[in-house]
């Protein structure tokens, strides 16, 4: 079956360590994955896709297929990076996004 | 520009009771869905459509009915609420097929449901 795991509930660092957030998936079409941010009172929103290969507020995160992750990354934290992150998964053969269960990042001074 | 409006933004129903959760995007997009976001669970798909007069099943439809009469709107229908029905419910709507060119989705700021 289709699904999304992110192991970590809660990612505690300190500002300016390093962060990264995991992601794993099981889909036997060819994945189209994403990364969310909801930070406090604000909505949902996207913060990077995998197609695009972009960096976004200095986060990265890199496909491995191989190793079924998409994990997300950043070399230094900021404490505005608090938030909760959930990867998604497209399917390419259903018109479906589905979410893991986040984790919430708090980083700390 | 509203984008995505949901309504009501809080509600407590009584075991049994029926209400619809609204959802209306004013983005001409094709695509729209409900999840239910839990604690420990995340994100879960409930239903969506591909536009007006189509809709399909998610991961988790049971209990929850919807209709796509028009373009802007996607209510949300629980005929008979249950205790686990207790959750925060998200529309989010996307260009295209499921964002079929970008993946984006965007939401609306969520409805809270305890049903008791």
């Amino acid at each position: 079956a289709q699904r999304v795991t992110q192991p970590e509930k809660l990612l505690s660092v300190f500002k300016g360590a390093p962060v990264e957030l995991k992601c794993n998936y099981s889909y036997s079409g060819s994945p189209e994955l994403f990364w969310y941010v909801q930070y406090s009172r604000q909505r949902l929103q996207l913060l990077l896709r995998h197609i695009s290969r972009e960096s976004i507020k200095g986060f990265t995160a890199d496909l491995n297929k191989g190793e079924t992750s998409f994990h997300l990354k950043k070399p230094f934290a900021q404490e505005e990076d608090s938030a909760m992150y959930y990867c998604a998964l497209k399917y390419s053969s259903a018109s479906k996004i589905i979410f893991g269960s986040g984790t919430r990042l708090s980083i700390r001074p | 520009n509203a984008g995505v409006t949901q309504t009501p933004k809080f509600q407590v129903l009584k075991t049994g009771q029926s209400m619809t959760l609204q959802c209306a995007q004013d983005m001409n997009h094709e695509y729209m869905s409900w999840y239910r976001q839990d604690p420990g669970m995340g994100l879960r798909l409930i239903h969506y459509s591909v536009g007006a007069g189509i809709t399909d099943q998610g991961e988790v439809p049971n209990g929850y009915n919807v209709s796509r009469s028009t373009t802007e709107d996607f209510p949300l229908r629980l005929l008979s609420a249950a205790p686990s029905q207790t959750s925060v419910y998200f529309c989010a709507s996307s260009k295209g097929v499921a964002g079929a060119r970008t993946g984006e989705l965007f939401f609306g700021e969520g409805s809270r449901l305890t049903v008791l």
